[in-house]
């Protein structure tokens, strides 16, 4: 494919367990970020990967929020214990540049992930 | 009654008129703009961008204006379609990063 995709689409958990969202962005795009969207707010910055560079995190909201990418491609969100302000779309992006996080980003289509 | 909504700016236009929005910055030093479209359920999709050694750049039916003086980004839409409804945001890189608008909607009135 030729854009980012997402897995899940939709995911509902009950509070307290663990998630795992999926991101594949789009070939050869050496950057990839998360962000988390609610209802009507705009896009919160979670972490972001370049390259084989140490991850900026600086947007994880709690120690229950992780992400990995392995082979500087596919990248996995996982949030532990989930609670249920945890409710929301969860958006990834890739960007082509090798130098900076300030370029072009191509999202995919996101993971709305309910808690009940 | 009580209303429900986004809270979001909204530009309600007719089928067939042209659709300005509006985005403002405060970093002197931003060098690059984005704008992109998301419409309901979907992720955002980049329209169209501009550097900041232009103060205009058009697509089809989509055109950029970008005032530096001012710190102001636009974007027009020529000839508004019912598909055109949607939240539309920019994105502005200032050193490193890129900062994301919170969005205006469009909506669109046959």
């Amino acid at each position: 494919g030729a854009g980012v995709s997402q897995s899940p689409s939709n995911k509902v958990t009950e509070k307290g367990k663990d998630v795992e969202l999926r991101c594949d962005p789009i070939s050869g795009h050496t950057a990839l970020y998360w962000y988390r969207q609610s209802l009507g707010q705009g896009l919160e910055f979670l972490i972001y990967f370049q390259g084989n560079s140490a991850p900026d995190k600086s947007g994880l909201p709690s120690d229950r929020f992780s992400a990995e990418r392995t082979g500087g491609s596919v990248s996995t969100l996982t949030i532990q214990r989930t609670q249920q302000e945890d409710s929301a779309v969860y958006l990834c992006a890739s960007s082509p540049t090798s130098g900076g996080a300030g370029w072009a980003q191509y999202f995919g289509p996101g993971t709305r992930l309910t808690v009940l | 009654g009580e209303s429900v909504g986004l809270h979001l700016p909204t530009l309600s236009v007719q089928e067939g008129d042209n659709s300005i929005i509006n985005c403002a910055y405060s970093n002197s030093a931003s060098d690059y703009f984005i704008w992109y479209k998301q419409e309901s359920g979907k992720g955002p999709q980049f329209i169209i961008d501009i550097r900041s050694n232009m103060d205009k750049r058009q697509g089809q039916r989509v055109t950029v204006l970008l005032n530096k003086t001012v710190k102001h980004l636009s974007l027009q839409i020529a000839a508004t379609q019912p598909g055109d409804s949607a939240v539309y945001f920019c994105a502005v890189r200032g050193g490193s990063t890129l900062t994301f608008g919170k969005g205006t909607m469009l909506l669109v009135s046959p």
